[in-house]
């Protein structure tokens, strides 16, 4: 199985401030790798699909970026409504993984 | 609306049997696969396994492998999560999601989730 690593865990930040989220692959995955946010007693969200494509109706702050086994997701300029818990996700051979998560709080 | 509806939340016994199941509408059910997403109270999100109701070609997490059946009935767009046993430990979150798909191609990310079951396992 592939083992996806996010870090940080947590992250504190204010509005306006610029973020990055990271994610590790054990192995590679080429670009199959997704972004999701969920918010406390939602289901989560898709942002990014394919590492770096932006969801439909998803704001253009957010971006994604690499591949094999190395991505990240930035918010350009955090929004109070950015505060919540970020997942990646991967695919590879009709498996899929979620990493831990990073919850972003307000600082 | 292109949507995903989760039965209701369910409060259930050690060792009762149980099936949830996710109603689509608002897309063709039967050309995308819809998945299966586990959280545990207070956890992260976990991949349990995939089907794609046009022939019910099923895929499992090793995780879920033997612990739960996922099954489809494309007659009423539904599929479905059973536990022949339940235990405590299968308390949770379970949301299902469709896999993305642009012109037949799947982008292998979720764009579409249900709201959500809460299955509560205690004795």
């Amino acid at each position: 199985d592939i083992q996806m690593t996010q870090s940080p865990s947590t992250l504190s930040a204010s509005v306006g401030d610029r973020i990055t989220i990271t994610c590790r692959a054990s192995q590679s995955i080429s670009s199959w790798l997704a972004w999701y946010q969920q918010k406390p007693g939602k289901a989560p969200k898709l942002l990014i699909y394919k590492a770096s494509s932006l969801e439909s109706e998803v704001p253009s702050r957010f971006s994604g970026g690499g591949s094999g086994t190395e991505f990240t997701l930035t918010i350009s300029s955090l929004q109070p409504d950015d505060f919540a818990t970020y997942y990646c996700q991967q695919y590879n051979s009709y498996s899929w993984t979620f990493g831990q998560g990073t919850k972003v709080e307000i600082k | 609306e292109v949507q995903l509806v989760q039965s209701g939340a369910e409060v259930k016994k050690p060792g009762e049997s149980l099936q949830i199941s996710c109603k689509g509408s608002g897309f063709t059910f039967t050309t995308y696969w819809i998945a299966w997403v586990r959280q545990m109270p207070g956890k992260g999100l976990e991949w349990m396994g995939i089907i794609y109701p046009g022939d019910s070609d099923t895929r499992y997490s090793p995780s879920f492998q033997g612990q739960v059946t996922i099954s489809a009935d494309k007659s009423i767009s539904s599929a479905n999560l059973q536990w022949s046993s339940l235990k405590a430990s299968d308390t949770a979150m379970y949301y299902c999601a469709r896999q993305k798909s642009r012109d037949g191609y799947n982008l292998r990310a979720f764009d579409i989730w249900g709201q959500g079951t809460m299955v509560t396992v205690s004795s």
